[in-house]
């Protein structure tokens, strides 16, 4: 199909250690956001890319998260030294420019140890 | 603080019945409301959606309702069908933003046949 994709669906790793998060959004989407659903809450904004722009980070909850857009495409999610109150649902999601309607991935599980 | 609220975590209702969601909203920079399904292990899937120039919009089975003077919007789904058993979660976005999304924390929909 021809929609959002992650990686990898599932992570569990061990508090200290570092993970990266994958997303591959639908051609052509120039926009690309990442949430993180936690339990029991609604999806939280973390970051925001738009074309060549410089993203929006503001919704990044501590400097031990960051986020790279490659080619203006596929975009990696990195988590330095996890905690585990960063266990959650990541998710991306993708738009086209000028679009209000993102169109979401299946997420990523990650639950830190 | 909430920006956007859903109050009842969960419904349960007949199948064949009108299933009735409801999203309250405190920022009046909103202007573009939008309703997203959830199933287990997937992730948001786009629902309807309605801009603030309208009180209505209406797609199938599916009518959103949008009362600005009370910040209050609802999806109405009917008839309800027991695929529609999911969490249903209601987002808006403000004006002038960068169309990050701001979502409720969900209403788990149960319809039982």
């Amino acid at each position: 199909g021809a929609g959002v994709s992650q990686s990898p669906s599932n992570k569990v790793t061990e508090k200290g250690k570092d993970v990266e998060l994958r997303c591959d959004p639908i051609s052509g989407h120039t926009a690309l956001y990442w949430y993180r659903q936690s339990l029991g809450q609604g999806l939280e904004f973390l970051i925001y890319f738009q074309g060549n722009s410089a993203p929006d980070k503001s919704g990044l909850p501590s400097d031990r998260f960051s986020a790279e857009r490659t080619g203006g495409s596929v975009s990696t999610l990195t988590i330095q030294r996890t905690q585990q109150e960063d266990s959650a649902v990541y998710l991306c999601a993708s738009s086209q420019r000028g679009q209000v309607t993102q169109y979401f991935g299946p997420g990523t599980r990650l639950t830190v140890l | 603080d909430q920006q956007v609220k859903q109050n009842s975590p969960s419904l349960s209702v007949q199948e064949g019945r009108i299933s009735i969601l409801n999203c309250d909203y405190t920022n009046s920079m909103f202007d573009y409301f939008l309703w997203y399904k959830k199933y287990p292990a997937e992730g948001p899937t786009f629902l309807i959606s309605i801009s603030s120039i309208k009180d209505k919009n209406e797609d199938g089975r599916f009518t959103v309702f949008l009362n600005k003077s009370a910040k209050h919007l609802s999806l109405h789904i009917v008839p309800s069908q027991p695929g529609d058993s999911a969490v249903y979660f209601c987002a808006a976005s403000a004006r002038g933003s960068q169309g990050n999304l701001i979502f409720g924390k969900g209403t788990k929909l149960s319809v039982k046949p």
